[in-house]
């Protein structure tokens, strides 16, 4: 079993849609959790972090459930330029590990 | 910002070559990490090390070493190119632990031929 789960996607929504991707990982003593953004053939970006509270920036939700070890993104309002790879990943101490990774694709 | 350079965006090498990857970071990081992502496989830690001279093992270090002789600097090193070598290469630095700060090179997008 992969230590850090992803929806294989694609994802292909049209603009204005809401996207949720989910993960899951193994590793209960994981400690951190982010959210990157991959852009073709680019460098991982750090999105947002996620906290057990869940958190939010702007059109962007992120939720924590340590009991069911799952994480999840929600996109409101989708746009073209939210087309990327985006990445879930568990940090324990310095251990990071990610996610394959989920394509989405925003089309107009 | 916090840069991570990455000395070479692409890159083709003939089996067998030696090749070396270089990685600086401008931020005083004492974290540096490396690398490999393949499709479907996401990323997979390479080695890493926390400060000057050390280096960990990471999950698949076979095939490669490193070198930091300075705190800006980590180099990986394909001791004998193979063509499932070929890959995209990515360099990351942080500080602290947990996960906080980590910023990634742009790539080197190595190909073994």
């Amino acid at each position: 079993r992969k230590e850090v789960e992803q929806d294989p996607g694609p994802f292909n929504v049209p603009e204005g849609a809401t996207v949720a991707f989910n993960c899951t990982y193994s590793n209960s003593a994981s400690q951190s959790f982010f959210w990157y953004r991959q852009d073709c053939r680019k460098e991982p970006k750090l999105l947002m972090s996620v906290y057990s509270s869940g958190n939010e920036d702007g059109r962007f939700t992120a939720q924590l459930n340590r009991a069911s070890q799952y994480i999840s993104l929600l996109i409101r309002d989708s746009k073209l330029s939210d087309s990327a790879t985006y990445l879930c990943v568990v940090a324990n101490y310095n251990d990071m590990r990610f996610g394959a990774g989920t394509r989405l694709t925003v089309k107009p | 910002d916090v840069k991570v350079t990455q000395s070479s965006r692409y890159l083709v090498k003939r089996t067998g070559e030696k090749v070396f990857l270089e990685c600086v970071q401008d931020m005083d990081h004492e974290n540096m990490f490396w690398y490999r992502q393949d499709p479907g496989l996401g990323l997979r830690l390479i080695y890493f090390s926390y400060d000057v001279k050390m280096k960990e093992k990471g999950d698949i270090p076979e095939g490669y070493s490193v070198s930091r002789e300075k705190k800006e600097r980590f180099s990986l090193i394909l001791e004998s190119a193979s063509t499932n070598q070929t890959s995209m290469y990515l360099c990351a630095s942080s500080f602290g632990h947990g996960g906080y700060g980590y910023t990634f090179g742009s790539g080197t997008r190595l190909t073994v031929v």
